[in-house]
């Protein structure tokens, strides 16, 4: 069984401050891990993700993730918030190796860019 | 390239009746997934489809079924809907080999009254 926890519904930065996105997991197999940037009245598009090898991984427009096994954490990070980076932020999970890659969600976490 | 797309973008239902939502995948992809997304709350996976066959299927009653054709789109079916099958579903496709790089589609808005 898998699960995705994301710490914070809801945050604000002033734009040019550090994004800080949380996101657990609990995972009984070795997991791929995922970031998906959701805008409004749009899809999923995805940032970034994880499957093996390097544990920092860089993604689209600036943001990238490090994977903690022993924490059993993929935080999101951007050193620098834009305007354009308000929108609403899923970290997802699936098992690893050949498979279905059936992704449990999280409940996501909006992001506000105070200008 | 075309992405995802699917249809209708918005759909307005009442309870008990059934409904059809349709799904074409990113040109070269043979794998499409359902994804449910209740407001406020992350996308739920419902099932999955390769090659006109459910191959994996999430925690949703069988009044939700799907069927891929052989040009690899997809149709969702809901039957006896409820209020609560108010929702996005989000179709997602991908391709054999790369099943964990995902493009989702814009999603069709159900309501339910």
């Amino acid at each position: 069984a898998q699960s995705v926890t994301q710490l914070g519904s809801h945050v604000s930065v002033s734009e040019g401050a550090l994004v800080l996105l949380r996101c657990n997991y609990s995972s009984s197999v070795p997991p791929y891990l995922f970031w998906y940037v959701q805008y409004p009245n749009q899809g999923l598009q995805l940032l970034l993700k994880y499957t093996t090898g390097a544990t920092l991984v860089k993604g689209i427009n600036g943001f990238e993730a490090e994977f903690k096994k022993s924490e059993t954490s993929f935080h999101l990070t951007k050193p620098s918030a834009h305007m354009s980076d308000a929108a609403e932020y899923f970290c997802a999970v699936s098992p690893s190796g050949a498979g279905s890659y059936q992704l449990t969600f999280g409940k996501g976490t909006k992001l506000s860019v105070i200008p | 390239d075309a992405g995802v797309t699917q249809s209708p973008t918005h759909l307005i239902k009442t309870r008990g009746q059934q409904v059809t939502l349709r799904c074409s995948p990113k040109s070269g992809h043979d794998t499409v997934s359902w994804y449910q997304q209740a407001l406020g709350q992350g996308p739920q996976f419902i099932f999955q489809y390769y090659e006109e066959e459910e191959r994996q299927r999430g925690n949703f009653p069988d009044r939700f079924s799907g069927h891929q054709f052989p040009n690899y789109s997809s149709e969702l079916n809901v039957n006896a809907l409820l209020l609560g099958d108010s929702a996005l579903y989000l179709c997602a496709s991908s391709s054999t080999g790369r099943r964990e790089k995902l493009f989702f589609g814009s999603g069709t808005q159900l309501s339910v009254l």
